[in-house]
C-alpha cells in the first residue's frame, strides 16, 4: 500500500507561486493523485487530479515526473485566501477495489 | 448539480451511548461513498467506502459500522460510543473519475 507524505507546514507571501510536494510510493503507471484544500471545520475540497506528466485547470497545476515517486501540486500567485491545509491522495487501482491513502497534510501559511 | 447532506453538524454524546450519522447525497447516481474521520489537528482516516447498495468495505477495524439502505443514503452507526471515537466525520461521494466531494461534517464530542 502506497505511503503518502507531504511536508507539515510552508509559509509564502501573497502573489508568489507556490509547490506542495508529495512522496509517494508503489504508484502504478494508472493509478491517480488527487489534491485537496481544507479550511478549518470544514470539509476538504477537491482541487486537481491527474496520474501522469502534468494536468492544468484555473486554479492550479500537478506534476507526477517519470518515476511517479512523487508529485507537486504548484499554485500560482497564492492570496490569503489560500491559507488552509493541502492534502495529497493517492488512489491505487486494483481488481478487488481501490485503495485510497492520504498525505499527512501541509498547512500552508500565506502572509501579505 | 450535485450536493452532499450531512446531519447532525455537532453532536455532544455520552460514552456508551449509541451513534448515528446519516450522509445523503443529490444529483448523482450509483456513487462511490465513503466515510472518514478526521481527528482534532491531524489528516484524514477512510473508515468505510462503499461502491453500491448493502456494500460496505471497513478499511479500520473499530466499534463503527457502515450501512447504505438506498443508493444515496450512507450511514455511520455505533452501539456504544468510546472517548476515542470524538473527532470530525466527513461523507464524502465520487463518480467514475475518483474525484472525491466531501460534505460538510458532522463534530463528535464523547463525554
Amino acid at each position: 500500500l502506497a505511503k503518502t507524505t507531504q511536508p507539515i507546514s510552508m509559509d509564502s507571501y501573497e502573489g508568489q507561486e507556490v509547490n506542495i510536494t508529495c512522496s509517494h510510493n508503489n504508484i502504478a503507471t494508472n493509478d491517480y493523485i488527487t489534491w485537496y484544500q481544507q479550511f478549518p471545520s470544514q470539509g476538504p475540497r477537491f482541487i486537481i487530479q491527474g496520474y501522469k506528466t502534468k494536468v492544468t485547470n484555473e486554479v492550479a497545476s500537478l506534476f507526477i515526473p517519470a518515476d511517479r515517486k512523487s508529485s507537486t501540486l504548484s499554485l500560482p500567485r497564492v492570496s490569503l485566501s489560500d491559507t488552509a491545509v493541502y492534502y495529497c491522495l493517492a488512489i491505487i487501482l486494483t481488481g478487488g477495489g481501490n485503495k485510497l491513502t492520504f498525505g499527512t497534510g501541509t498547512q500552508l501559511k500565506v502572509e501579505l | 448539480s450535485q450536493t452532499i447532506h450531512q446531519w447532525p453538524a455537532t453532536l455532544v454524546q455520552p460514552v456508551g451511548s449509541p451513534l448515528s450519522l446519516e450522509c445523503t447525497v443529490e444529483g448523482t447516481s450509483n456513487p462511490n461513498l465513503y466515510w472518514y474521520r478526521q481527528a482534532a489537528g491531524r489528516g484524514l482516516q477512510l473508515l468505510f467506502y462503499s461502491v453500491g447498495i448493502g456494500q460496505i468495505s471497513s478499511e479500520v477495524p473499530q466499534n463503527l459500522s457502515a450501512s447504505r439502505p438506498q443508493d444515496r443514503q450512507f450511514i455511520l452507526s455505533s452501539k456504544k460510543l468510546l472517548l476515542s471515537d470524538s473527532g470530525f466525520y466527513l461523507c464524502a461521494w465520487s463518480g467514475s473519475s475518483y474525484e472525491q466531494y466531501f460534505g460538510p461534517g458532522t463534530r463528535l464530542t464523547v463525554t
